[in-house]
């Protein structure tokens, strides 16, 4: 079985300055690994994925993150955030080849403040 | 393409009531999950239906029930509603083509029961 873990419910920030927030994950097999981000009063939106190939991965909008095998971890990071940015991320994971067995983190929202 | 379309946005209900609640997977997407999302439990994953047969089943109580229509088409039913069935219901279709395995979110349906 598969469990992520995201530390931090909460991340204050100021605008303009960088963040990252943090996701570990447990599993005996290959997983794949996910960022959702999820604005107010709306749905899950896919951030981005890692499914195989290069361990960074970016988003269109200026996040990144990287998939650390030996520290199990898929740390989502931006350099420069903006108010735009206020919203609960979600880490998640599933064995490879089933993401129909997504299990995610408890969130983590991210404050940017002015 | 169009994304995933779930009706009715906002429903309110009294205890003791039933509910359905419909999804719309992104076309030519066959494969069709249910969570529910409350601020206590976080993301849960309730079943996922694919070709018109349930595939996997999360642990809820019997009173939650889905299916799958010929069209990819996906209800969930709630029985003999519960104060604490008040949540987010979000249903994700899942593509895989390729090399992608990667599940889309609808805006959910905000279920209150009074």
């Amino acid at each position: 079985a598969q469990s992520v873990t995201q530390l931090d419910s909460q991340v204050p920030v100021f605008e303009e300055a960088p963040v990252e927030l943090r996701c570990n994950y447990s599993s005996s097999v290959s997983v794949y690994l996910f960022w959702y981000v999820q604005y107010p009063n709306q749905g899950l939106q896919l951030l981005l994925k890692y499914l195989s190939g290069s361990t960074l991965v970016e988003s269109i909008n200026g996040f990144e993150a990287e998939f650390n095998k030996s520290q199990t971890s898929f740390h989502l990071r931006k350099p420069s955030v903006h108010i735009s940015d206020t919203a609960e991320y979600f880490c998640a994971v599933s064995p490879v080849g089933a993401t129909n067995k997504l299990i995610f983190g408890t969130g983590t929202l991210l404050a940017v403040q002015p | 393409k169009a994304g995933v379309t779930q009706t009715p946005r906002y429903l309110i209900k009294t205890r003791g009531q039933q509910v359905t609640l419909s999804c719309s997977p992104i076309s030519g997407h066959r494969s069709v999950s249910w969570y529910q999302q409350t601020p206590g439990q976080g993301l849960q994953f309730l079943f996922e239906y694919f070709s018109e047969t349930q595939r996997n089943k999360g642990n809820f109580p019997g009173r939650f029930s889905g299916r799958q229509f010929s069209n990819s088409r996906s209800e969930m039913n709630v029985s003999t509603l519960e104060l604490g069935d008040s949540a987010l219901y979000l249903c994700a279709s899942r593509e895989t083509t390729g090399e992608t395995d990667t599940q889309y979110f609808g805006p959910g349906t905000r279920l209150t029961v009074l």
